[in-house]
Order: C-alpha cells, then sequence, then structure tokens
C-alpha cells in the first residue's frame, strides 16, 4: 500500500514572496501520478499540478512548479509570487500507474491523499 | 458546463437513519469515486467504480454501498448511519479530456457534502 506523508500542517508567506510545501510518499511502484490538489475555504478541491513519474522534468503551471527526486521519494511544490487566493489548504496525492486506455477503453487510479498543508498568505 | 454536482449540500441525521448522496458528471467520464475527508485527514476513498456497471471497495468501505445508476450518476448510501460517519463527502470523475485522445488520470471533484449524524 502507498502513503503520503505532508510533515507541516502550518505554513505562512508573505504576499508576492516564495514557499515550498514538502511532500514525501512511500511506494514499491516505478510507475505512478502525483498531484497536488487546493482546497480554499470553499471546501473545493482544485488540481494545481501533475506529474507523471517517468518524466525527469519538473512540471511548472505558470506561479507554481514541483521538485520531483524520484529516488528520494520526494514531491515539494513551490509557490512563487505568492497572492492572497493562494491560502488554502494544500494535498499531496499519489496515484498508481494504469494501463492507458484503448479507443474509447476506461482509464482510472486511486488516490491516495496526504495529510494536507494548510497554507496562509499575509498581506 | 457543471462539472461534477452533488446533493444535498448538506444534511443532518440521527443515528440509524438512512440517506443517499447523490453524484452526477456531464464530462462523459468513465469512472467515479467517493471519499470522505476527516479532520487533519486527508481524503479516503470510500468507493469507485471504474466504468458503467462495476464498482470496488477503496480504503474504507465499511458502513456504504453504492449504485452506479448510469455513466452519469453514481450514488453513496449510508444504511444505518453511525456518528463515525461525520464527515464532509466527495464524489469524483475521471476519463478522457474533454478535446483530448488521451486520459491523463486527473480527477475532477464535486463541492462536498457535510454530514453530521447526532
Amino acid at each position: 500500500a502507498q502513503t503520503v506523508t505532508q510533515s507541516q500542517p502550518e505554513m505562512s508567506v508573505q504576499e508576492a514572496e516564495t514557499v515550498t510545501l514538502s511532500c514525501t510518499y512511500d511506494t514499491s511502484e516505478s510507475n505512478y501520478y502525483l498531484f497536488w490538489y487546493k482546497q480554499p475555504p470553499s471546501r473545493q478541491m482544485i488540481l494545481v499540478i501533475r506529474q507523471e513519474a517517468y518524466k525527469q522534468q519538473n512540471a511548472t503551471e505558470n506561479r507554481f512548479s514541483v521538485n520531483f527526486q524520484k529516488a528520494a521519494k520526494s514531491f515539494s511544490l513551490k509557490i512563487s509570487d505568492s497572492q492572497l487566493g493562494d491560502t488554502a489548504m494544500y494535498f499531496c496525492a499519489f496515484m498508481k500507474h494504469v494501463l492507458p486506455p484503448s479507443a474509447g477503453g476506461t482509464s482510472y487510479g486511486k488516490l491516495t491523499f496526504g495529510q494536507g498543508t494548510i497554507l496562509t498568505v499575509h498581506p | 458546463n457543471a462539472g461534477v454536482t452533488q446533493t444535498p449540500k448538506f444534511q443532518v441525521l440521527k443515528t440509524g437513519q438512512s440517506m443517499t448522496l447523490q453524484c452526477a458528471q456531464d464530462m462523459n467520464h468513465n469512472s467515479m469515486y467517493w471519499y470522505r475527508q476527516d479532520p487533519g485527514m486527508g481524503l479516503r476513498l470510500i468507493y469507485y467504480s471504474a466504468s458503467e456497471g462495476t464498482t470496488d471497495k477503496g480504503e474504507v468501505p465499511n458502513g456504504y454501498n453504492v449504485s452506479r445508476l448510469n455513466k452519469r450518476e453514481f450514488s453513496l448510501r449510508l444504511e444505518s448511519a453511525a456518528p463515525s460517519q461525520t464527515s464532509v463527502y466527495f464524489c469524483a470523475s475521471s476519463g478522457r479530456e474533454r478535446g483530448g485522445t488521451l486520459a491523463k488520470n486527473i480527477q475532477y471533484f464535486g463541492a462536498g457534502t457535510r454530514l453530521s449524524v447526532l
């Protein structure tokens, strides 16, 4: 079974500064996906960024980037130029690789989440 | 586009009562999931449906049943609610991306149902 650990229950950062959230995971799988989801006070789960384990290049999405260290089983999230709207709970999640679908076929995966990190951005 | 819609948004039950949480998606996704979120914990998978006509247990299935009514709808039923089932419940779906030819294994979540069992 996979486990995901977020060791920082809470973090804070000043607006416009950079913050890094940590995540480690344990798995015997070699192919998998890693995700960061954001949950603002509205409770909606919003995908921030996605990383495929077979890709060595770190994923980036605008102000969000990851540092993926496969050997160390580490997947940290860096938020640059923090904004007040970034205030939220952030969850790291692991998904075991599933076979790619045939045309019209099914692809699915079960997510295993970490405990979450509450990030507060101060003005 | 609505995405994933959950009803109701809030519910209070007494111990022993039953209820069904509804979930519908309009993204033509094959796979659907039910998770629960408890304070201080991440989401945990209750049941999932890889495709229409199939359902399987997740990490915490005890006390729940599910029905994949059709491709769009996936319901979660509590037959005899217990205080330990007080939680926030999320439905999610995944499948081919709109306009794409490959599934990226991204799960899209509903807004959640806050359930209290007294």
